[in-house]
């Protein structure tokens, strides 16, 4: 099994531009995850959702959109990216009955 | 608002002592409680958890206590290993699908 699975792991964005950062769990899993993790600031919970097409806002949403359209992706678009989002990036999925996340390697994102 | 605490941004232990990493939260609603430890250039990976309902739960060299009353849980790794250099986080749940973290601590063992 992958697990999850994250791409890109590097990407250096002007400000302004957009992407997306894609995160893929070949385990089923209903609940996925994304967190951005700041130095010295822990994981900061920006969406996250229950099921296909359910998704629901964490701590940190602004500037970030999601989707949920199958069970195994879950993208997180940055439009008009900031200096502010330069952080790194973790997608997590996990069953519903177990509390524990499984975390992708993560995307380490620079916005100049 | 920083629900889940972790006060002790580093600790250094010598191979072979205890390690005693420690975490405070503040919202009485948490019935669940995790360690996470994370490797540089690599996601978090789950290490231990403990219910609401217990106050020590055991895997190996792996210890966490929780006390509910202070709202403070531990986890202590005995004996230290080198390769237990990571950063720890600590995590909370509160009947809900998702998890607050701490800041992390970053541990350093040293032969």
């Amino acid at each position: 099994n992958a697990g999850v699975t994250q791409t890109p792991k590097f990407r250096i964005l002007k400000i302004g531009q957009s992407m997306t950062l894609q995160c893929t769990q070949d385990m089923n899993h209903n609940y996925m995850y994304w967190y951005r993790q700041d130095p010295g600031m822990g994981l900061k919970l920006i969406y996250y959702s229950v099921g296909a097409g359910i998704t629901d806002k964490g701590e940190v949403p602004n500037g970030y959109n999601v989707s949920r359209s199958t069970t195994e992706d879950f993208p997180l678009r940055l439009e008009l990216a900031a200096p502010s989002q330069t952080s790194v990036y973790f997608c997590a999925s996990k069953e519903g009955a177990i509390y524990g996340y499984t975390f992708g390697s993560g995307t380490r994102l620079t916005v100049v | 608002d920083q629900q889940v605490k972790q006060n002790s941004p580093s600790l250094s232990v010598q191979e072979g002592r205890i390690s005693i990493l420690n975490c405070d939260y503040t919202n009485s609603m948490f019935d669940y409680f995790l360690w996470y430890k994370k490797y540089p250039a690599e996601g978090p990976t789950f290490l231990i958890s403990i219910s609401s309902i217990k106050d020590k739960n055991e895997d190996g060299r792996f210890t966490v206590f929780l006390n509910k009353s202070a709202k403070h849980l531990s986890l202590h790794i005995v004996p230290s290993q080198p390769g237990d250099s990571a950063v720890y986080f600590c995590a909370a749940g509160a009947n809900t699908d998702k998890l607050i973290f701490g800041t992390g601590t970053r541990l350093q063992v040293f032969p």
